[in-house]
């Protein structure tokens, strides 16, 4: 069975500055997808990036990015230029591409506290 | 709908008693999930749902647990004898095919039992 593990509970972050959350997870397929999501107070878990293993090249959305390490199995979130609207539960999560279901499995989470 | 719609809420409860979720999906999503959210913890696969079947049950935690889905819409999550470890966020998430990666979820519905 596949696990995430999510290792810092808590991370903190000047406003305008960078922040990188980490995940790694264990597997032993070869193809799969990798995706974070943000779960604000309001509870709706947001997907913010996803990428596919297959790929090499690091998926970016406007100022988010990853830095996908497979065989590592690392999957890193970067938030650059943090805002206020970012402090949230970041969550990581992996698919199996055989997967017929389409489930995922998550990490523990990790809290994002953003200083103004 | 616009989104995934669940409710109630919250729902405070008597240990012991039953209580039922509700979750409207997205019109047209043919697949739909139940996860569970122990406080600061992260999500718990329950049960998913391919227009009114269910193949995989494998998440449900005890057989006080059950789920079904209706004319590929509204799914009930239905909890028998709640305990006080029932306590959670239950969340949705639909999508428009099964091996379609992109999930919406919904807000969840919190439950209580005292």
């Amino acid at each position: 069975a596949q696990t995430v593990t999510q290792s810092q509970p808590e991370m903190s972050v000047q406003e305008a500055e960078t922040v990188t959350l980490s995940c790694t997870y264990d597997t032993s397929e070869s193809d799969y997808y990798l995706f974070w999501y943000k779960q604000p107070p309001s509870r709706q878990m947001i997907l913010v990036i996803r990428q596919e293993a297959y790929k090499q090249q690091n998926a970016t959305e406007n100022r988010f990015s990853v830095n996908f390490q497979k065989a590592a199995k690392s999957f890193s979130l970067k938030i650059s230029d943090s805002q206020l609207g970012d402090a949230a539960m970041y969550f990581c999560a992996y698919r199996s591409a055989r997967d017929a279901g389409n489930m995922l499995t998550f990490g523990g989470g990790t809290r994002l506290m953003v200083k103004p | 709908g616009a989104g995934v719609s669940q409710s109630p809420s919250n729902k405070v409860t008597e240990k012991g008693k039953d209580v039922e979720l509700r979750c409207d999906p997205i019109s047209g999503h043919t697949a739909l999930y139940w996860y569970r959210q122990r406080l600061g913890q992260g999500l718990e696969f329950l049960i998913y749902f391919q227009g009114n079947s269910a193949p995989d049950k494998s998440g449900l935690p005890s057989d006080r647990f059950s789920a079904e889905r209706t004319g590929e819409s509204v799914s009930t999550l239905t909890i028998q004898r709640t305990q006080q470890e029932d306590s959670a966020v239950y969340l949705c998430a639909s999508s428009l095919l099964v091996n379609n990666y992109g999930y919406t979820f919904g807000s969840g519905t919190r439950l209580t039992v005292v």
